[in-house]
């Protein structure tokens, strides 16, 4: 069964940083592209960012480009999201969610996500 | 970038009627479409992808179709528990989400 556990959400003030993380097993993780999608309370779905297998492409959505960086570890079958000059409008539940093939072949399965809330 | 115009944004409808979700995107996509399902405080989960494939263990009274930049979702004979938001995402070029569809039951 696959599962995608996030953690590392919570409170934070403007401008400060976070790491997020997701560990991932039931598959084999290393052969999938990975990605970060964020809903705002009350709002539809924004895409983040993306990683292929290897990490030879990564990608951002317009709003995070330059502050928020996606990295992760095939050894530890774990995925990441380092966010940086956070804003209020960063406030959301960021799910992980795995790519149907190497990269940017879709979405088949997601975590349950982790809530983040920038505020002072 | 492509954009993603998704419509209606809320839809109401009775048991067992047949309803019908669109997404227009901005440019060709082929059959690069998903189509998913929210519920509440719940992960979106996959109905639909390529267009028209239907994902393993989603009912059959759900249907996709189309291809270059108009796309649909059916979901024939309305159940109680088709009471959700549902999203398109393109994945020709990165990933865009449409702006979601919220079912109401009648």
């Amino acid at each position: 069964e696959v599962q995608l556990v996030e953690s590392g959400g919570g409170l934070v003030q403007p401008g400060r940083s976070l790491r997020l993380s997701c560990v991932a097993s039931g598959f084999a993780f290393k052969n999938y592209g990975m990605h970060w999608v964020r809903q705002a309370p009350g709002k539809g779905l924004e895409w983040v960012s993306g990683i292929s297998w290897d990490s030879g492409n990564k990608a951002y959505g317009d709003s995070v480009k330059g502050r928020f960086t996606i990295s992760r570890d095939n050894t530890e079958s774990s995925l990441y999201l380092q966010m940086n000059s956070l804003r209020d409008e960063d406030t959301a539940v960021y799910y992980c969610a795995k790519d149907y093939g190497d990269w940017n072949y879709g979405l088949d399965y997601w975590g349950q996500g982790t809530p983040v809330t920038v505020s002072s | 970038d492509i954009q993603v115009t998704q419509s209606p944004s809320t839809l109401s409808a009775s048991i067992g009627d047949s309803v019908t979700i669109t997404c227009r995107a901005s440019q060709y996509i082929g059959y690069w479409l998903a189509w998913y399902q929210q519920k509440p405080g719940k992960a979106p989960k996959i109905l639909i992808y390529q267009a028209s494939s239907l994902q393993t263990e989603v009912p059959s009274r759900f249907s996709g179709s189309g291809s270059g930049t108009e796309f649909s979702l059916t979901i024939d004979s309305l159940q109680p528990d088709d009471l959700a938001t549902y999203y398109c995402l393109q994945y020709n070029s990165l990933l865009t989400f449409g702006g979601g569809t919220k079912v109401q039951i009648k």
